[in-house]
């Protein structure tokens, strides 16, 4: 069965710094893919960055760049240049054979000014 | 940029009551999901659905659930006779393929069962 694991429940950063979120998952599917999305006070669910497992280079956009080792089954999200607007859920998730989406269980990110 | 969007954004019921969460996905999108979730806890998937029928379901999606894509715009999750336990936030979301496709979500609907 497919799990998703986030190991951090909080974490906090100063405002312009970087921070780093935890994300490992099991699968024993060889072609699957790896989200990151943001949940803000709001509740709604926010893409941030999408990983092909196929693909060795680590996605990026813009502040949020992954750290995806496959062997290791690992897919972290880095945040550099930290804004108050990132404070938020983030949560990982993993999509392998069919269409559904498994959510690890979120880690809440405070950004401190 | 095109969006999800849900409606109600909040919808109170009585339990045993019937409600309809309603979706419109992105309009060139052809598979759609609904997931739920319960307030603290993980985002669970509940049901995709493609070419006007479902693909996957979670042990979830029982017979008090059903969904259906009614016209050409609108994809809608009914919950025939609701309980406590179905409060939660439920999610619609979209995508254009299936097999790796990017999930795209709308805001959410809040269900608050009394």
């Amino acid at each position: 069965a497919q799990t998703v694991t986030q190991s951090q429940p909080e974490m906090s950063v100063q405002e312009a710094e970087t921070v780093t979120l935890s994300c490992t998952y099991d699968t024993s599917e060889s072609d699957y893919y790896l989200f990151w999305y943001k949940q803000p006070p709001s509740r709604q669910m926010i893409l941030v960055i999408r990983q092909e497992a196929y693909k060795q280079q680590n996605a990026t956009e813009n502040r949020f760049s992954v750290n995806f080792q496959k062997a290791a089954k690992s897919f972290s999200l880095k945040i550099s240049d930290s804004q108050l607007g990132d404070a938020a859920m983030y949560f990982c998730a993993c999509l392998e054979y069919g269409n559904k989406l498994v959510f690890g269980a979120g880690t809440i990110l405070r950004v401190k000014s | 940029e095109p969006e999800v969007t849900q409606t109600p954004s909040h919808q109170v019921t009585q339990m045993g009551q019937e409600v309809i969460l309603r979706c419109v996905p992105i309009s060139n999108h052809l598979y759609f999901y609904w997931y739920r979730q319960i307030l603290g806890q993980k985002v669970e998937f509940l049901v995709s659905f493609y070419n006007n029928e479902i693909s996957e379901k979670s042990e979830i999606f029982d017979d008090q659930f059903s969904v259906e894509r009614p016209d050409g715009s609108n994809f809608t999750l009914k919950i025939r006779s609701t309980k406590l336990e179905d409060s939660a936030m439920y999610f619609c979301a979209s995508s254009v393929g299936g097999r790796g496709g990017t999930q795209y979500f709308g805001p959410g609907t809040r269900l608050t069962v009394l």
